[in-house]
Parts: C-alpha cells; structure tokens; sequence
C-alpha cells in the first residue's frame, strides 16, 4: 500500500502557529485530506486540497501542498486548546482507496 | 509502517443480500479496531469500537443488528452488512489501534448495494 507519514506528536503554545507536515508516496493522488480526531471521537474532515492546487486557505487553517517534494502540510493559525487532538493526512490513490498516516497528537499548552 | 488490510476492497451486491468486510492487521496485534463510513466528501462517522474478545460498542444511531461486528482474533474483525439496501452504499474504512494511541487504517471498501 501508499506510505503516509507524519511525525508522532507536537507541542505549541497557546496562541502560536502549529504546522503538521505530511509525506505521502503516490504521486497521482488525487485528492490529499486532513482529518481531526478528538477523545473518544471519530474523524473529522478538516478540509482537503486537489492535487493541482498549492494552497488553501479555510479561515484559521492553511494547507499548503508541494507535489514535487509530495509534501503536505496543515497550519493552524492563533492554536487553541481545543485544537488539542489527534490530526491525520490522507491520501486518496488509486480507484478511491485513501491511504492515511499514523496521525499527529498535537498539545496545546495553555 | 503496519499495514491493515481490508477485503474485498469493491463489492457490488443485490438489495437483500448480506456482505462481510475484513479487516485484518498483518504485522501487529490490535486489541482495538474501528469500522468508520464514509459518505461522499464528508467526514469520516465511527460506526464502532470493537475489542478482542468483547461485544463491539456502537455509536448512537447505528442499528448493531444490521451491521454486525466480530473481532475473533488480535488480527481480524468483520462487517458484515445485513440485508444490505441502497441507502448503505457506502465506503467502510477499519482501523487498527496500538497501544501507544497510533492508528494503522485499512484502504477502505467501497460498497454499491443495487
């Protein structure tokens, strides 16, 4: 299957800017998703970004997507601690298989 | 990374009929799995929680009698969708949890009920 990674955990300051990056393997992805998962919760679609865009904005958030590098990354703008909570990219490859990373735990220090 | 796997991964059925969906985790044991749907362009919706060994726990909303779940082994749980109708098309993600909080998602299986 794909490979989608993303590193395990981050720490911010209440206030700050977090950036979660994501790798992913399969250059004709189609669509590349961010999900938020809360305690006890399931996946929340955060937003997504087609392939032959660079960049999205959606108020506090902006995805920005560099094809070559096949790199992705969420940026939350002013964090909050109910941004606390597990994020994961995804990936959509394929007849509609979407390959997801290990998920990113993000902590917001008040 | 560890791999989860799901089978098949498109299945086509007539209205009526049940379909079983596997997940199974293919270098690691989880204790935890999860079966996800997903409706177009939405968010993923937790169906439910299913421990080895133990009744799966559903989330509200979602009928247990029609989307019956059996996690027999640290490897393997299945779906199966009973007398499956049109309004249940959809794409069932699983996923596998450790117990350091990761989680391994399969590819997901698209479901087209006639």
């Amino acid at each position: 299957g794909e490979d989608v990674e993303q590193s395990l955990f981050l720490s911010v300051r209440e206030g700050d800017s977090s950036v979660i990056n994501c790798t992913y393997t399969d250059s004709s992805s189609t669509y590349l998703y961010w999900y938020k998962q809360e305690p006890g919760a399931g996946l929340q679609l955060l937003t997504y970004i087609f392939s032959n865009m660079d960049m999205k904005q959606d108020q506090r958030l902006t995805v920005l997507l560099n094809k070559k590098d096949k790199h992705l990354s969420l940026r939350i703008a002013d964090t909050q601690t109910g941004d606390s909570a597990i994020y994961f990219c995804a990936e959509m490859a394929g007849a509609n298989n979407l390959f997801f990373g290990t998920g990113t735990r993000l902590t917001v220090i008040p | 990374g560890a791999v989860v796997s799901q089978h098949p991964s498109r299945v086509i059925c007539k209205s009526g009929t049940s379909v079983k969906i596997e997940c199974r985790s293919l270098d690691f044991q989880a204790t935890t799995m999860f079966w996800y749907r997903q409706f177009p362009k939405q968010s993923l919706m937790l169906m439910a929680t299913s421990n080895e060994g133990s009744k799966a726990t559903y989330e509200q909303g979602v009928e247990k009698d029609k989307f019956l779940i059996n996690h027999a082994s640290l490897t393997l749980s299945t779906l199966t969708v009973t007398s499956a109708h049109p309004e249940d098309s959809s794409f069932y993600i699983c996923s596998a949890r450790l117990a350091s909080d990761e989680q391994f998602f399969g590819p997901g299986t698209r479901l087209t009920v006639l």
